[in-house]
């Protein structure tokens, strides 16, 4: 398996709401990423997980919140989102020793 | 602060014609990456630039680094439809830190 997935792929829900986006890589990569991309705009780095810690958060809102349960998968739970927090949402996994990050297809999310 | 910024920020090419996207990072950068983008979709690796002088190719697309100009070059040889999507470059401030460029949207047009 060489591939990140993501689920779901496309998410409505609104500002009351509490859902989670789930990310899954099987390449036994030990770095796990959350990337945000509002359209036409370049990714912003939101969480780094390594070898299952939290390694970088960078000042993303507490309605934010990551998980890392195990080596092979990543959560982001959501709770009362802004509609300013529509975007697309990227996972993506690295190895690390080849510099590398491999991103998974994304979820577009739309906050109502 | 590593910042990144590309130009063109939109290139319109005819097919067949040769061109060069720009990358230049504001501070050291260990390592220089090239992605791309099609619309609605995630990101493809297409390079990592490890040191200085380092090229590497790929079909039409050859990437280089020069890490005393701060700079690295995306060119385009005798583009093709295919090649039409948005390339973002991005430096790294550690290992995992990626500062990503505005991105260039490339069209190629018969």
């Amino acid at each position: 398996d060489t591939e990140v997935t993501q689920t779901p792929k496309h998410l409505v829900m609104g500002m009351t709401n509490k859902k989670s986006l789930k990310c899954e890589q099987h390449m036994g990569h030990r770095a796990m990423y959350w990337y945000k991309q509002k359209a036409k705009k370049p990714p912003e780095l939101m969480f780094v997980y390594s070898y299952e810690k939290l390694s970088i958060n960078e000042s993303v809102p507490s309605r934010f919140s990551p998980e890392c349960p195990n080596s092979s998968l990543l959560n982001l739970h959501l709770h009362a989102l802004q509609p300013e927090d529509s975007a697309l949402y990227l996972c993506a996994s690295s190895p690390r020793w080849t510099y590398e990050q491999y991103f998974g297809p994304g979820t577009r999310l739309t906050v109502t | 602060e590593l910042k990144v910024e590309q130009n063109p920020l939109f290139l319109s090419m005819q097919e067949g014609k040769n061109y060069t996207i720009y990358c230049n990072y504001s501070t050291t950068s260990d390592r220089l990456y090239w992605y791309r983008q099609d619309p609605g979709k995630s990101l493809e690796s297409l390079f990592v630039l490890l040191s200085n002088g380092a090229v590497k190719q790929e079909g039409r697309l050859m990437a280089s680094l020069d890490t005393k100009a701060r700079l690295s070059t995306l060119h385009i040889t005798a583009a093709v439809h295919d090649l039409s999507a948005t390339y973002f470059c991005a430096g790294s401030e550690d290992t995992d830190k990626l500062i990503f460029g505005t991105g260039t949207r490339l069209q190629v047009f018969p």
